[in-house]
């Protein structure tokens, strides 16, 4: 089992709330992602960070911000949800090789009323 | 630029017999290839990658894959199906150099009974 905890593993919120999901992980990684994935569909890469200090905006345009103070935690926020949110959210992480393979949480599954 | 494609949306397949998923890619160079499965409200999971080297690579649960160059595919390959194998399939490409993948729109896999 990957050492990456999600929370919280399901999230209904009304319009306009803001809210933080927590992405942590426990294996030093440096390299760490966010996806949005609608259920049993593709995945959409929305922000990823190399280490401390750094976030990239990824293919996908999304209203949501992420911070990288520590290299355990990778919060993402919304600052004012939407319907058009709903979504899961998922967190996922990677070791320095640059062939190593992607550890993911569980998903935050998010619903915007 | 990298791509990858995963022409069926949907494999069925009887429970004992042979199972291929199919995954054809684009990279600059070599690639790094990647399996990933996805059981209902989970998030993904590693099942295997080439590097480099041997073609046939063989990893979870009894699953393999054979990197093909000239076809450029990595189909994912088990001889004998398990309705518990049931489950969401993704192939992901990586250029050297990159360490952001590219996942393709996923595969669901059915294994009947």
């Amino acid at each position: 089992e990957a050492d990456i905890y999600q929370t919280p593993r399901y999230l209904v919120i009304g319009t306009g709330k803001k809210i933080t999901l927590e992405c942590s992980q426990t294996m030093g990684h440096d390299k760490m992602y966010w996806y949005q994935q609608d259920p049993g569909m593709e995945l959409h890469l929305i922000h990823y960070s190399y280490g401390v200090n750094s976030t990239e905006k990824g293919d996908l345009s999304s209203e949501s911000t992420v911070s990288r103070i520590r290299t355990e935690h990778f919060p993402l926020t919304l600052e004012s949800a939407r319907p058009s949110h709903t979504s899961q959210y998922l967190c996922a992480s990677s070791a320095l090789q640059v062939h190593g393979e992607l550890f993911f949480g569980e998903g935050s599954r998010l619903t915007v009323l | 630029a990298q791509s990858v494609a995963q022409p069926e949306d949907q494999v069925n397949v009887a429970e004992g017999n042979p199972l291929t998923v199919k995954c054809t890619y684009s990279v600059s160079g070599n690639p790094y290839l990647f399996w990933y499965v996805q059981y209902p409200n989970r998030g993904l999971q590693f099942l295997l990658k080439y590097i480099t080297g041997d073609n046939l690579v063989k990893g979870s649960y009894g699953f393999e894959a054979e990197f093909n160059k000239s076809q450029t595919s990595f189909h994912l390959k088990k001889p004998s199906a398990l309705v518990s194998d049931s489950a969401l399939y993704f192939c992901a490409v990586r250029e050297r150099g990159s360490y952001i993948p590219t996942f393709g729109r996923g595969t669901s896999l059915i294994v009947h009974p």
